[in-house]
């Protein structure tokens, strides 16, 4: 299996701060690769596919990079809505997920 | 607008088979563009995928749970199932059905990343 680590596993920002999250792959995963948000007692919203291909809907302030092995997924400035947790997905050959990153207030 | 529903007993015990089935509306499960699958999150915990099929009844399974998983297909009702066999505690969790893109690699296409999903159904697993 391909592992995604995501780094890191919690972060407290304020209204306004740029936040980036990182994921890594355990192999190159090209840029197979997308993110999600999550709010509590919800399904997933799809951000951004094939690592920086905004899905449409998504705010521009979202942003994604990447290519091979790291990723990242930036919020250029953080709004109240945006506190909620983040995956990043591989879907090189067989799909796996991050285990989350935590977004908090500060 | 397209809409995922899942349905299936919330209660399963131990060494049972857990089956759910995953009612697509608003859209035809046999579009050429698209797989359907399943992913779960156990309580308080990340995400993990399952599997997926292609309305030809191509699956994909994640190696972990290859040998007890089963997705299958019903085209007439626009429905698509999941069972898992010999369950345990550890398969107690949320499950969500989706919708997948399709990704072209290597001479294949895969599933890729998930635009739709459902609500998600508690499974929870216990004597």
């Amino acid at each position: 299996d391909i592992r995604m680590t995501q780094s890191p596993s919690t972060l407290s920002a304020s209204v306004g701060d740029r936040v980036t999250i990182t994921c890594r792959a355990s192999q190159s995963i090209s840029s197979w690769l997308a993110w999600y948000q999550q709010k509590p007692g919800k399904a997933p919203k799809l951000l951004i596919y094939k690592a920086s291909i905004l899905e449409s809907g998504v705010p521009s302030r979202f942003s994604g990079s990447g290519s091979g092995t790291e990723f990242t997924l930036t919020i250029s400035s953080l709004q109240p809505d945006d506190f909620a947790t983040y995956y990043c997905q591989q879907y090189s050959g067989y799909s796996t997920f991050g285990q989350g990153t935590k977004v908090e207030i500060k | 607008q397209l809409r995922l529903q899942e349905s299936g007993p919330g209660l399963v015990k131990p060494s049972e088979t857990l089956s759910l089935t995953c009612t697509v509306s608003g859209g035809s499960i046999t579009s050429s563009s698209y797989y359907w699958g399943w992913i779960r999150q156990p309580p308080e915990k990340g995400l993990e995928w399952i599997g997926s099929i292609y309305y030809s009844g191509t699956t994909h399974y994640t190696p972990s749970l290859e040998s007890r998983v089963t997705i299958s297909v019903d085209t007439s009702k626009n429905q698509f199932s999941l069972r898992l066999s010999s369950v345990t505690a550890a398969d107690t969790a949320v499950y969500y059905c989706a919708r997948f893109l399709m990704s072209y690699g290597s001479g294949s296409y895969s599933p890729a990343q998930v635009d739709y999903w459902g609500q998600g159904t508690l499974v929870t697993v216990s004597s």
